[in-house]
């Protein structure tokens, strides 16, 4: 069964520093999202992308952040310089043309510090 | 703007045992709802959604969840709990919107089965 990817499963960086966080959406899907996880938090949603370009993002998401699909089968998450409340986990999510659901990826457990 | 209330942070329930985790939603227009299942650092795992249709639901591990609109209600059903269903349920909404579709998450419910 087709499954979103992602890499890698843990990062730690130290503050100041940049990260990309990689996702592999599964092969047909046409929209895409990051959301994160502060440990003992709710899931939260960052942005969502479609046809090249984001579709909506949240407050959380802002100048430090950004999303790109280099090639068509990667979906990357930036943060330009970490902040040690970025400690989370960050999940990708794709959905196909019919637009029900979202599948998850595994996440990236981020840790700045 | 869409929101979701999961009363409960944590609920403990015998082997065996009815399991009922609760969800209420606030949407401006018909909602989609999802429940969700994370497993211990792991992903999130879809258990069952409600898009049109049906009122109830049926899903994955023998869940099952009612829409009731007149009670913005969608709440987590299984007859029988099991040991392996200990986790962290999450309800989720999304609207019917362009391609956006962004889910909006609840706090969670901690599910414990004990012997």
């Amino acid at each position: 069964e087709p499954e979103v990817t992602q890499t890698p499963s843990h990062q730690v960086t130290q503050m100041g520093q940049e990260v990309i966080l990689r996702c592999v959406p599964i092969s047909n899907h046409l929209y895409f999202y990051w959301y994160r996880q502060i440990l003992g938090q709710k899931v939260e949603f960052l942005v969502s992308f479609y046809n090249n370009e984001i579709s909506e993002k949240s407050e959380i998401f802002d100048d430090q952040f950004s999303v790109e699909r280099p090639d068509g089968s990667n979906f990357t998450l930036k943060i330009r310089s970490t902040k040690l409340e970025d400690s989370a986990m960050y999940f990708c999510a794709s959905m196909d043309r019919q637009g029900s659901e979202q599948y998850f990826g595994p996440g990236t457990r981020l840790t700045v510090t | 703007a869409q929101s979701v209330t999961q009363l409960g942070s944590h609920v403990s329930v015998s082997e065996g045992a009815l399991v009922l985790l609760r969800c209420n939603y606030s949407s401006s227009v018909p909602p989609y709802l999802f429940w969700y299942v994370q497993y211990p650092n792991q992903g999130l795992q879809l258990l069952l959604k409600y898009t049109t249709g049906a009122t109830l639901v049926k899903g994955i591990n023998g869940f099952e969840a009612e829409f009731k609109k007149s009670e913005t209600s969608f709440h987590l059903t299984k007859p029988s709990a099991h040991m392996s269903d200990a986790a962290e349920y999450f309800c989720a909404v999304s609207l019917l919107t362009g391609g956006g579709n962004k889910l909006t998450f609840g706090t969670g419910t901690q599910l414990k089965v004990e012997l």
